[in-house]
Order: structure tokens, then C-alpha cells, then sequence
């Protein structure tokens, strides 16, 4: 079983759609956990940062971590056509692990 | 601010010649650096990582080797590369343990 589990998708939504992107993790010592993204040809850039269990609101996103199920979310509300890329999740201790990825477009 | 650099974002290289990739990181002293490999649709392989001035860490056997000749450089190196060093490749750096990692834009890798 792989640490980071998450559905690469491909997830297409209509503009202003409200969108959610998972991922599960296997090992409890994981205490903190991060999501980003990521464009095409570019590095990934960091979105959310969090380390407690429940939601962290910046903007349109919100970050949600529920440390009993080691399950970790992203909702993008009134998503754009700028939102489309490749969202990665990441959880990390002493080290780093980092999902697959789940690649999402926008529909204008 | 921090900011990291990353060249060159392109490079095209025939079977068994070297390979140099460059990273620099501004705005920061003594950070933690790291090299990563992307392949589409299966994340992030972590290849080095550098807690300080000649210090590397290795993940998994490979061609490749990484160096740090000072605070704010990483290169990541080959002698000869091979078709199946193709792929993105990412450097990171962060300042502690529980901070998160910054990615520079990476430099895409194309063996001939």
C-alpha cells in the first residue's frame, strides 16, 4: 500500500463548480500536510499548509484534515477556468510524501 | 523574500553524454535542498537531499549524483545518461524540519 493515496483523475468541471480533490494516508506519525499546484511545464507551488485536523479557509480554497480516517481534502468553491492544473497532496513528519496527483480542467 | 532558481528549463541530450543541472536558492541561509524526478501520473521520486555543504543523502541507486559546493547550490550531475533519465526534474529547498518544501520550475530532461 502506497503512503499517499490519490485519485489522479482526470476531473472536469464547469466554471463555477464547486470541486473536491482526496487523499488518504497510511501511517498516523504523519502530522503535517500541505497541498499544491501545479502547472503545466512549471513546479509545484504551495497552496495550503496545515497541521491540526479540521478545515483551513484561504480564499475560495479550504483545506480539510481528518487525522481519524487519515483523510485530507481540498474544496475549491466558485472554481475558475485559472484553476485548471495538477493538484498534488503531501503529507510529511521528518520526511515528505507526496500523492500522485489529480490533474483538473475548468470548462468556461 | 526567497526565491529559487532552476536551469536550464529545457535540455536535450544524446545517450551517454553528461549532464549538469543547476539550482540556486536567494533570500535564505542553510537551507535543506532536494532533488526530485516527476514522471506523468506518478508523482514526485525523491532522488538527493542536502541538509548543508557537502552533505547529500541519496534515495535510490541511480545514474545520477548530486553535489553542494555552497550554502545555496545544488547541482545534480551524470557522467553518462541513459534513455531512462528522461523526465522533469525538480529542485526544492526548505528552511526546517516542519516547513514545507519550495519548488523551482524545473528543468525538462529529453535523452536522445
Amino acid at each position: 500500500q502506497k503512503e499517499v493515496e490519490q485519485d489522479p483523475g482526470p476531473l472536469s468541471v464547469p466554471e463555477g463548480a464547486i470541486v473536491s480533490l482526496n487523499c488518504t494516508y497510511s501511517n498516523s506519525a504523519f502530522q503535517y500536510f500541505m497541498w499544491y499546484r501545479q502547472y503545466s511545464r512549471k513546479g509545484p507551488e504551495l497552496l495550503m499548509y496545515t497541521y491540526s485536523s479540521g478545515n483551513k479557509e484561504d480564499g475560495r480554497f479550504t483545506a480539510q484534515v481528518d487525522k481519524s480516517s487519515k483523510y485530507i481534502s481540498l474544496f475549491i468553491r466558485d472554481s475558475q477556468p485559472s484553476d485548471s492544473a495538477t493538484y498534488l497532496c503531501a503529507i510529511f513528519n521528518n520526511d515528505m510524501r507526496f500523492g500522485a496527483g489529480t490533474r483538473l480542467t475548468v470548462k468556461p | 523574500s526567497q526565491t529559487i532558481h532552476q536551469w536550464p528549463a529545457t535540455l536535450v541530450q544524446p545517450v551517454g553524454s553528461p549532464l549538469s543541472l543547476e539550482c540556486t536558492v536567494e533570500g535564505t541561509s542553510n537551507p535543506n535542498l532536494y532533488w526530485y524526478r516527476q514522471a506523468a501520473g506518478r508523482g514526485l521520486q525523491l532522488l538527493f537531499y542536502s541538509v548543508g555543504i557537502g552533505q547529500i543523502s541519496s534515495e535510490v541507486p541511480q545514474n545520477l549524483s548530486a553535489s553542494r559546493p555552497q550554502d545555496r547550490q545544488f547541482i545534480l550531475s551524470s557522467k553518462k545518461l541513459l534513455l531512462s533519465d528522461s523526465g522533469f526534474y525538480l529542485c526544492a529547498w526548505r528552511t526546517g524540519i516542519n516547513q514545507p518544501q519550495h519548488f523551482g520550475d524545473g528543468t525538462r530532461l529529453s535523452i536522445l
